[in-house]
């Protein structure tokens, strides 16, 4: 079966320290994942996937097929970096077109 | 151009009874997908449209649950004798066409609190 784990509920860090939120899944085959955010009062949005391999809003994240991990990082957090973070993923397995979310992780980012 | 929205934003029913949330997705996208997020969870796949057809209604809970999409733009989740159980934010979401590599979009959510 597919599945995401996210370990942390709650992350909090002081601004300018690094930031690693963690994921790991569960899946037979090669899988797309991606991170979603959803920042106070606004909808879930894309952050990044790892087929584009970018850098957005200063996160990255690397697939380690190994590890079955994807965990995003940022060297130096932001206050407007706290919101809400979910992993997700999507195969051949889910059919290509539904995402399997992890429960999320909530990043605070304190001054 | 607008995003993805969904009315209403927040039902409150009683148990038992029937409701219709709403769905219009961005203009031209042909995929539309629905989602259920209980509290403290991600969202969970319930049904997912490629045009008017389902392509794959795998994650509805059961037959009280149904979605149309007549014309292939707007879409209804209906649900029948709502339980307590039911209680969750419903997201719709949408994306240009088939295939993994086409971004999902998601709509503010409808949050339903049956009573």
């Amino acid at each position: 079966a597919q599945r995401v784990t996210q370990p942390e509920k709650l992350l909090s860090v002081f601004k300018g320290a690094p930031v690693e939120l963690k994921c790991n899944y569960s899946y037979s085959g090669s899988p797309e994942l991606f991170w979603y955010v959803q920042y106070s009062r606004q909808r879930l949005q894309l952050l990044l996937r790892h087929i584009s391999r970018e850098s957005i809003k200063g996160f990255t994240a690397d697939l380690n097929k190994g590890e079955t991990s994807f965990h995003l990082k940022k060297p130096f957090a932001q206050e407007e970096d706290s919101a809400m973070y979910y992993c997700a993923l999507s195969g051949r397995g889910t059919g290509f077109q539904k995402l399997v979310f992890g429960t999320g992780t909530r990043l605070l980012v304190s001054p | 151009g607008a995003g993805v929205s969904q009315t209403p934003s927040n039902k409150v029913t009683e148990k038992g009874k029937y409701v219709e949330l709403r769905c219009d997705p961005i203009s031209g996208h042909t995929a539309l997908y629905w989602y259920r997020q209980s509290l403290g969870q991600g969202p969970e796949f319930l049904i997912y449209f490629q045009g008017t057809g389902a392509a794959d209604d795998s994650g509805l809970p059961n037959d009280r649950f149904f979605a149309v999409r007549p014309e292939g733009s707007v879409s209804t989740l209906k649900i029948q004798r709502t339980e307590r159980g039911d209680s969750a934010v419903y997201l719709c979401a949408s994306s240009l066409g088939w295939g993994n590599v086409n971004e999902q979009f998601f709509g503010p959510g409808t949050r339903l609190t049956v009573l």
